[in-house]
């Protein structure tokens, strides 16, 4: 089945604790990327990534580092994570103009 | 800086009462045009993507519209199931950043 699978799916940490959340998928498609959603925020943009070793910063990076080393994975990593990063962050690839999500990730920061 | 707007913020129909959704957007130069139904606690799910003014699309009882300033989301003859927010998001030519609007949380009553 084509999907894209993200881990954990709900994550309660505390301020400074690194982390990563992990992201895949099946379909081989080059474009990736990262989001987090937000109450009254709508999606935002995190990082995206055209293609292995591709990366690029979407419309709020600040705080966060993502790699592409392999076409299949786009983990995202919060190096040091403060509560203002508490969110939903969903991850998607595309091929062409169809994008496929992931299903979220609940990450609460204490 | 690219910006969308969804007008309604919530509606709420009957079963069988057709209305339509609103996404004004500003770009520099659109390159694609997206909606997204999601689902409480899902991920959003791929609709449509329109690329030029004049274009139409149709799903079941969905069918979006794009002019140069927005786009419509035509629901006929709604159903229960229809319940869902609905996402709108831009793509400008210059890059592969997405933008999206806050979305149109939809309730169909039985």
């Amino acid at each position: 089945e084509a999907q894209v699978t993200q881990n954990p799916r709900y994550l309660i940490t505390v301020t400074g604790k690194k982390l990563t959340v992990t992201c895949s998928q099946n379909m081989n498609h080059e474009y990736m990327s990262w989001y987090r959603q937000d109450p009254g925020l709508g999606l935002r943009q995190i990082y995206y990534s055209m293609n292995v070793e591709v990366t690029d910063k979407g419309d709020v990076p600040e705080g966060y580092k993502v790699s592409r080393k392999e076409k299949r994975n786009f983990p995202l990593i919060l190096e040091s994570p403060s509560p203002n990063q508490t969110s939903l962050y969903f991850c998607a690839s595309s091929v062409r103009d169809t994008q496929y999500f992931g299903p979220g990730t609940r990450l609460t920061v204490l | 800086e690219d910006q969308v707007t969804q007008s309604p913020e919530a509606l709420r129909l009957q079963e069988g009462e057709s209305s339509s959704l609103n996404c004004s957007y500003t770009v520099s130069g659109l390159r694609g045009l997206f909606w997204y139904r999601q689902d409480p606690g899902k991920g959003p799910e791929f609709l449509f993507t329109l690329y030029s003014a004049g274009e139409e699309k149709e799903k079941e009882r969905l069918k979006a519209t794009l002019t140069k300033k927005e786009s419509f989301l035509h629901i006929t003859a709604p159903k229960p199931e229809d319940s869902a927010t609905y996402l709108c998001a831009v793509q400008e030519t210059s890059g592969s950043r997405l933008t999206f609007g806050e979305g149109t949380q939809l309730t169909v009553n039985p």
